[in-house]
């Protein structure tokens, strides 16, 4: 997993709650993102940051937020979570901004 | 923006063949990386290869190697004496060159493969 951990691994919310999705890394890479997978789709990014208290959207930020203060934490949060947002998120980092190296992810499903 | 196309949903070989899985793209960018991922069911994504655009020379790594045709904007995947631990989703991904990776990857729909014994 190139050093990176995703919690939890899977987790049930009903419509309107919230919780955040925690990606943290022991490789002190700058890069770091947030993907999610459809099911029988591609990966989707989400947000993605160059570095410690930089942070930017990607294809698809709505519903979501995310904040950086250390190299090593990029925490997902998902704000009144909605069926739409059922899918599996993945945690990737890079040294580079080249090549990354996805987290093991998180299985999420809104009721 | 890019798009990804992987025409083949699902291929299924014997083990030891070679197989070879497609990609094309689309994009007005001329400098770029093109990669693929494998997901086997364990979900993990595994980079498995990559190809720098500039490069004429077709990427390889042990059994996989690549035939990267840019003006077609292709980018197909060959796996040879594949093997049951083969068996995987792959996904062909592109990154535009000099963001600093700040765009992400772009991924196709994924192509599943599956290595009959």
């Amino acid at each position: 997993n190139a050093g990176v951990t995703q919690t939890p691994k899977f987790r049930i919310l009903k419509i309107g709650q919230s919780m955040t999705l925690q990606c943290a890394q022991d490789m002190n890479h700058n890069y770091m993102y947030w993907y999610r997978q459809d099911p029988g789709m591609g990966l989707k990014l989400i947000y993605y940051s160059v570095g410690a208290g930089i942070t930017d959207k990607g294809e698809v930020p709505n519903g979501y937020n995310v904040s950086r203060s250390t190299t090593e934490d990029f925490p997902l949060r998902l704000e009144l979570a909605a069926p739409s947002q059922t899918s599996v998120y993945f945690c990737a980092i890079g040294r580079t901004g080249v090549e990354q190296y996805f987290g093991p992810g998180t299985r999420l499903t809104v009721t | 923006a890019q798009t990804v196309t992987q025409s083949q949903p699902e291929m299924s070989v014997q083990e030891a063949e070679t197989v070879t899985l497609s990609c094309t793209y689309d994009t007005s960018e001329n400098n770029y990386y093109l990669f693929w991922y494998k997901q086997p069911p364990s979900r993990q994504m595994i980079l498995v290869i990559r190809q720098e655009a500039y490069k004429q020379q077709n990427a390889t790594e042990n059994r996989f190697s690549v035939n990267f045709q840019k003006a077609a904007k292709s980018f197909s995947l060959k796996i040879s004496d594949s093997q049951l631990g083969d068996t995987a989703m792959y996904f062909c991904a592109f990154m535009k060159h000099g963001g600093g990776g700040a765009d992400g990857l772009t991924f196709g729909k994924g192509t599943h493969l599956i290595i009959q014994p």
